[in-house]
């Protein structure tokens, strides 16, 4: 699988946008993009994926950037709620496990 | 998605014993992943569970420190062996679902504390 780079942290107020970065370079063409996230203390929760064109549910936004080189995952109006490690993976639908990054730790404050 | 339990959801173990962990799910499970979450770090796979057959580990875990059965679709167990404080770690169970192609869906998580 390919290796993703992500900012440690990151800071976003109440209210707000927030825009989490991932780069993933080395994606190749058959690689999905997914996005997790964990809650302190709990197991890691499904948020969104994409392939190569732009994905939205109700939890967030995925934008990949047309070479899929890296990609962004909006979270459009950020809750305290919201503060948690946000990890970006790339996945090979054939080789069936995930492996994790050491993603962005993502702080809510009012 | 799914509702995945684990069982027991938090422990605490002297060292050198063995604590087996147990992960159900309630719906069709096409594969099951077992990881460790080491204080303050990110989640590293241990194995994928085998349903009948000898799980599959990844690279630095063996079978004798960390035996794994999944008799059948949807229940697995993870046992961590002879543990040491080392071992202290969440440990979670991971399924994809059938009909539900790459996305892997987590448990809450077993907090394991050796003294």
């Amino acid at each position: 699988d390919a290796k993703t780079t992500q900012p440690p942290s990151m800071d976003c107020a109440e209210g707000r946008a927030a825009n989490l970065p991932c780069n993933h370079s080395t994606i190749s063409g058959n690689e999905y993009v997914y996005w997790y996230r964990q809650i302190h203390s709990q197991g890691p929760q499904y948020i969104i994926h994409g392939l190569k064109n732009n994905e939205t549910n109700e939890m967030a936004s995925l934008i990949i950037t047309e070479d899929r080189k890296s990609s962004t995952l909006i979270l459009p109006h950020a809750t305290l709620r919201d503060t948690a490690v946000y990890y970006c993976i790339v996945i090979n639908t054939n080789a069936g496990k995930s492996t994790f990054g050491d993603g962005t730790t993502l702080t809510v404050k009012p | 998605s799914a509702v995945i339990s684990q069982k027991p959801s938090r422990d605490i173990c002297q060292r050198g014993t063995s604590l087996t962990i147990q992960c159900q799910v309630d719906s069709q499970v096409t594969m099951m992943f077992w990881y460790r979450q080491q204080p303050g770090q990110s989640l590293t796979l241990i194995a994928t569970a085998n349903q009948g057959s000898e799980a599959t580990y990844e690279s630095g875990f063996v079978i004798d420190k960390f035996p794994i059965s999944r008799p059948n679709l949807t229940f697995s167990t993870l046992t961590v062996s002879n543990m040491s404080p080392e071992d202290s770690s969440i440990y979670l169970c991971s399924v994809k679902l059938a009909g539900i192609t790459d996305t892997q869906y987590f448990g809450p998580g077993t907090r394991l504390t050796v003294l």
